[in-house]
C-alpha cells in the first residue's frame, strides 16, 4: 500500500501563516486522490476540516484552506489562533482504499 | 442531533475475537458510505475499512484483510466490525466515521489485545 508523508511537526506564531503538506509515495497528489484534512486536539476525536482537496464543512474556520501545491496536497492556516494547536492528518484515496499520513503536530507559539 | 456511538470494545487475548458496533442517528444513514478508523495509543490515525451505502462494496487495509469483516444493517442504522484472530497490533481506539465527506465521527471504543 502507498505511504503518505507529512511534516512531523511545525511551529507558527499567533496570527502567522503556515502550510502543511501531504505527499504520496506513488507520485504527485492530484484531485483524484480526493485529499482530506483532519484536526485532532489532545483527548478528542478527530474532526474533518477539508474534503476533496479544498471543500470545507460548515464548521471549518475560514482561516483554513486546502489546495494542491507542487505535487502535494496542502493545508494552509492563515492567521493562526491558539486553539489551532493540534495534530493534523491528511487522508488520500487510492481506488477503494484510503491511507492516512503520519500527522503533523502544529504548535502555535 | 447527529450521533455515532461505538460499543463492543474491551480486552481480548491474542487470537481472540470481538465484534464492534456503531449506532447512528440524526442523519440518513442508508445514503452514505461509512468507515472504521483506528488509532493505537499515542499513534496516528489508520484507515481500517469502508462500506458503501447498501453494503455491497467493502475495502480493507491490507493488515486486516481476511481477519476483519465490515457490515451494516440499514434497517437498524447500525454498523458492525467483526474482528477475528486479533493481534497485539490491533490494539487501538476504533472510530466509526461517515455521513458524507466524513462529516461525523464517533467518540471511539477501545480494543486491547493482550494476554
Amino acid at each position: 500500500q502507498a505511504v503518505v508523508t507529512q511534516e512531523p511537526s511545525l511551529t507558527v506564531s499567533p496570527g502567522g501563516t503556515v502550510t502543511l503538506t501531504c505527499a504520496s509515495s506513488t507520485g504527485a497528489v492530484t484531485s483524484g486522490h480526493y485529499p482530506y484534512w483532519f484536526q485532532q486536539r489532545p483527548g478528542q476525536a478527530p474532526r474533518t476540516l477539508i474534503y476533496d482537496t479544498s471543500d470545507k464543512h460548515s464548521w471549518t474556520p475560514a482561516r483554513f484552506s486546502g489546495s494542491l501545491l507542487g505535487g502535494k496536497a496542502a493545508l494552509t492556516l492563515s492567521g493562526a489562533q491558539p486553539e489551532d494547536e493540534a495534530e493534523y492528518y491528511c487522508l488520500l484515496s487510492y481506488g477503494g482504499g484510503r491511507v492516512f499520513g503520519g500527522g503533523t503536530k502544529l504548535t502555535v507559539l | 442531533e447527529v450521533h455515532l456511538v461505538e460499543s463492543g470494545g474491551g480486552l481480548v487475548q491474542p487470537g481472540g475475537s470481538l465484534r464492534l458496533y456503531c449506532a447512528a442517528s440524526g442523519f440518513t444513514f442508508s445514503s452514505y458510505w461509512m468507515s472504521w478508523v483506528r488509532q493505537a495509543p499515542g499513534k496516528g490515525l489508520e484507515w481500517v475499512a469502508n462500506i458503501n451505502e447498501d453494503g455491497s462494496e467493502k475495502y480493507y487495509v491490507d493488515s486486516v484483510k481476511g481477519r476483519f469483516t465490515f457490515s451494516r444493517d440499514n434497517a437498524r442504522n447500525s454498523l458492525y466490525l467483526q474482528m477475528n484472530n486479533l493481534r497485539a497490533e490491533d490494539t487501538a481506539v476504533y472510530y466509526c466515521v461517515g455521513g458524507g465527506y466524513a462529516r461525523f465521527w464517533g467518540q471511539g471504543t477501545l480494543v486491547t489485545v493482550s494476554s
